[in-house]
């Protein structure tokens, strides 16, 4: 099994670029993808693969990775950003399982 | 356009069966990998498994094997999640998502909206 470690919470100020990280050991081997989640709503895939945004999302979402840590960057966040974000990758067991971060909420300032 | 649209909240005692469903249109339901996915109230959201409705191949995870069963009918193009003995901690909305897995990572391309699933004497 593996498991994948966020920061519990991170704010921004308006405006300003924020980070969200994500730690695991299976992230050596398999690239994150991310999850926005709103109150009382679904997820929403925001970035997949190396650094692929789905249609409508905006480009001040990107993804990217270093060793065993995945990050979602927002450059330029905005009060609609206020969210709780989920990175999500392949279980190292195999057998396309995947498992999810924790989460972080990310607080507009 | 893809759509995912999961049955409506349900309302069970302990003890009792329920089988919670998925419906996809405008992709490929055959050739698509379904997934759900738990999130339990204020929590976050947890991997349960997937299926691949053209052979039902079915993976779960280690913490919900033996716990739920996953099925699809592909004639209705619908997934489905049961449990037949309901536990107070099985309350959660449940959501299913069309999956993509490949060497390079994973993903949950489209989710449905959720179902509320309250289990309660």
């Amino acid at each position: 099994s593996s498991e994948l470690t966020q920061d519990p919470a991170v704010s921004v100020a308006l405006g300003q670029t924020v980070r969200i990280t994500c730690q695991g050991d299976s992230l050596r081997s398999f690239f994150a993808s991310w999850y926005q989640q709103k109150p009382g709503q679904a997820p929403v895939l925001v970035i997949s693969g190396t650094n692929t945004r789905p249609s409508g999302i905006p480009d001040r979402f990107s993804g990217s990775i270093s060793g065993n840590t995945a990050s979602l960057t927002i450059t330029g966040a905005q009060a609609e950003d206020e969210a709780d974000y989920y990175c999500l990758s392949r279980d190292t067991s195999g057998n396309h399982r995947g498992v999810f971060g924790g989460g972080t909420k990310l607080t507009v300032l | 356009e893809v759509q995912l649209v999961q049955s409506g909240a349900e309302v069970k005692k302990p003890g009792e069966s329920l089988k919670i469903s998925c419906q996809g249109s405008g992709y490929n339901f055959n050739s698509n990998w379904i997934g759900w996915v738990r999130q339990m109230p204020g929590k976050g959201l947890e991997w349960m498994g997937i299926i691949f409705p053209g052979h039902s191949d079915t993976r779960y995870s280690p913490s919900f094997q033996g716990q739920v069963t996953m099925s699809a009918d592909k004639s209705i193009t619908t997934a489905y999640l049961q449990w037949s003995s309901l536990k107070a901690s099985d309350t959660a909305i449940y959501y299913c998502a069309i999956y993509f897995s490949d060497s390079s990572g994973c993903a949950f391309d489209y989710w449905g909206q959720g179902t509320l699933v309250t289990v309660s004497s």
